[in-house]
Order: structure tokens, then sequence, then C-alpha cells
């Protein structure tokens, strides 16, 4: 099955720098690569996905980034803002045989703006 | 739309109880998740729907667990009997279909506390 590991766990920034996390994946079938932002106490909430056939997207202050060769994706924020603090959880999925489609996430990346 | 709902919002129970939680999906998914999240294991797909149909409950624990999808608009995760282990928060998740890659849009969760 699927594997995907995420890099780092914790991650403090000065308010107004870079954030960027990074997630590797092991099944190359895999062809889309989300990425969720939690608060305290709420779900996982989209902020940014990339499919297999695109190598860069970004959405204002957000980019993210795919290497399929290397298999890792990774998630730059710029500028940062205190309300960027949050729980980041990238993930990968893959179509099934038959119909269907698997999500695995990675541990999550805690990022703290500090002012 | 209001999003996904999830039902109660948090739980409280004694060990060996029925627990049901209750999920809304968006109006017009087609798919319904059913995932658990805990700082051990992070988050799992426990089980999902397709049109109202199981298509992989690989990730449900144990007999213990069951989970229906009686129409489109409704879906229950039951445990019985409950144990300390089961607690967690519960989220669910529902997404339409887009063919090779498709977003997941997550409810608040709810939080089970089994004593």
């Amino acid at each position: 099955g699927e594997n995907v590991e995420q890099h780092p766990s914790t991650l403090s920034v000065q308010e107004g720098d870079s954030a960027v996390i990074k997630c590797t994946y092991s099944d190359s079938a895999s062809n889309y690569f989300p990425w969720y932002k939690q608060e305290l106490g709420k779900g996982p909430q989209l902020i940014i996905d990339i499919r297999s056939n695109v190598g860069e997207k970004k959405d204002q202050r957000i980019a993210v980034t795919l290497n399929k060769t290397a298999k890792h994706f990774s998630l730059h924020i710029t500028e940062t803002q205190p309300e960027d603090s949050a729980v980041y959880f990238c993930a990968a999925m893959r179509r099934l045989t038959g119909g269907g489609n698997k999500l695995t996430f990675g541990t999550g990346t805690q990022l703290k703006v500090e002012l | 739309d209001a999003g996904v709902i999830q039902s109660p919002r948090h739980e409280v129970t004694e060990m060996g109880q029925e627990v049901t939680l209750r999920c809304k999906p968006i109006s017009g998914h087609d798919y319904l998740f059913w995932y658990r999240q805990t700082m051990m294991r992070g988050l799992e797909l426990l089980i999902y729907f397709n049109n109202n149909v199981p298509i992989d409950d690989s990730g449900m624990p144990e007999d213990r667990f069951s989970a229906k999808m009686p129409n489109a608009s409704f879906s229950t995760l039951k445990i019985q009997p409950s144990e300390p282990r089961d607690s967690a928060v519960y989220f669910c998740a529902s997404s339409p279909d887009r063919g090779q890659g498709y977003e997941q849009y997550f409810g608040p969760g709810t939080r089970l506390t089994v004593t």
C-alpha cells in the first residue's frame, strides 16, 4: 500500500518568513496530492491540491510543487501570518482497480508563526 | 451549502455501551468517508461509500465497528460494544466524483471519549 512521510513534524517561523513542508510517497500510481490545514477543534480543510500531470501550482501565498520522478511534493507558504498557525497534512491518492480511490495522509506538521 | 454535518460533536460514554455517530454529506457528493484521528496513528480511513454502497471497509478495526448509508444524505458509524481504545476524533468526509482525482471535504468531527 501507499506510505506517505511528512517532515518536519513541527515548524516555527517568524511572521513574514516562508515555511516549507515536505512529503514523500511510495506508490507511483498515486496521481492526486492534496494539502489540508487543521485548526484546533476543527476538521481538516483543503487548502490546495495538485495532480500528477502538473509540476507546480500557486494560490496567493500558497504553492505546491510535485516531483514525480523523486516521488516527493512540497507545500510553500510565503509571508506567513499568525493565522497560518495550524497542523498541515499532506496526502496522496490513487485510483483503485475496479473503481474507487484511496487517500493516504502524512503524519502532520505543526506550524507556529510567531510575532 | 452548510458543508458536511456531523453529530454529536462530543460523546462521552462508558465502556461496553453502544455509540452511534452520524453524518450528513454535502448534497450531490457521490462519495462518503469515515476517518479516525488519534495522536498515535494520525488520520486513518475506516470505510468509504460510493452512491450509498460500501466500497472498502478494510480500515474498520474490528467487528465491533459497523457503518451504514441508507440514503444519499445520511450515514452512521456504530461501535458496539465500545472500548477505551476507541477514544478518538471521528471525521466524516464527502466528495464528488471527478475522474482521476477529487477533493474531500471534512466535517467538524465527533470527539469520542470512552471511559
